[in-house]
């Protein structure tokens, strides 16, 4: 049973910040991995899709890594902004067509 | 235009009523999903359609009852609520969602539901 954890669960910064988190995975036989952003209240934000042929994957100030056979995906975020703060999940595709989320990390840009 | 809009925002009831979220996606997807999210914030699959035929359904209570009229909507019974029944629950919809490679997820912005 495929299993998904994100460290750290919170996260408190400085603008300006450079972030980084961390998401794995039991079973590498994945898909693919997606990176979510979900504001208090509101529905998930799909940030990046990495495609299990694939190492990484950018957009702006994301870039999101992944390496299949350790079983890890990072999400970096480049100068943090307060606008930034939000909780992160990341999700793997298998087999069976679902998505297994992890628990999320919540992350604070402090001004 | 929303993507992805479900019905209600919030939905507060008595243990034991029956009731229905709704959920439409106006994307041209052909696959749905429903999904809760419990007190903890973990987000558990719980019904996916392709095309409006059920392709995954998880070890969800039978009072929980997905509906599928066309690809655009896809609509969730709730039978006999329940204390735990409460959560939030996400819509949400993808295009050729059942090969390999996958396209990303869009989601609803969630139903909201509380049981007294």
């Amino acid at each position: 049973k495929q299993e998904v954890t994100q460290i750290p669960a919170a996260l408190s910064v400085p603008e300006g910040e450079n972030l980084v988190l961390n998401c794995s995975f039991t079973d590498s036989a994945i898909y693919n991995l997606q990176w979510f952003r979900q504001d208090p209240g509101k529905g998930l934000t799909s940030l990046l899709l990495i495609q299990s042929s694939q190492r990484e994957q950018t957009s702006g100030r994301l870039n999101a890594s992944l390496d299949k056979s350790s079983g890890r995906s990072t999400l970096y975020i480049a100068a943090s902004q307060p606008g930034d703060s939000a909780t992160y999940l990341c999700a793997v595709k298998a087999a069976g067509n679902k998505l297994t989320f992890g628990g999320g990390t919540r992350v604070l840009v402090k001004p | 235009d929303t993507a992805v809009s479900q019905t209600p925002k919030y939905l507060v009831t008595q243990m034991g009523n029956d009731k229905s979220i709704k959920c439409e996606q106006n994307l041209g997807h052909d696959t749905m999903y429903w999904y809760k999210q419990d007190s903890k914030k973990f987000l558990k699959i719980m019904f996916s359609y392709n095309n409006k035929e059920l392709i995954i359904n998880e070890t969800v209570p039978n009072r929980f009852s997905p509906k599928s009229p066309d690809k655009a909507h896809l609509n969730l019974h709730i039978n006999s609520l329940e204390l735990g029944d409460s959560a939030v629950y996400f819509c949400a919809s993808s295009q050729g969602d059942t090969g390999r490679q996958g396209q990303p997820q869009h989601f609803g912005d969630g139903t909201r539901l509380s049981i007294l």
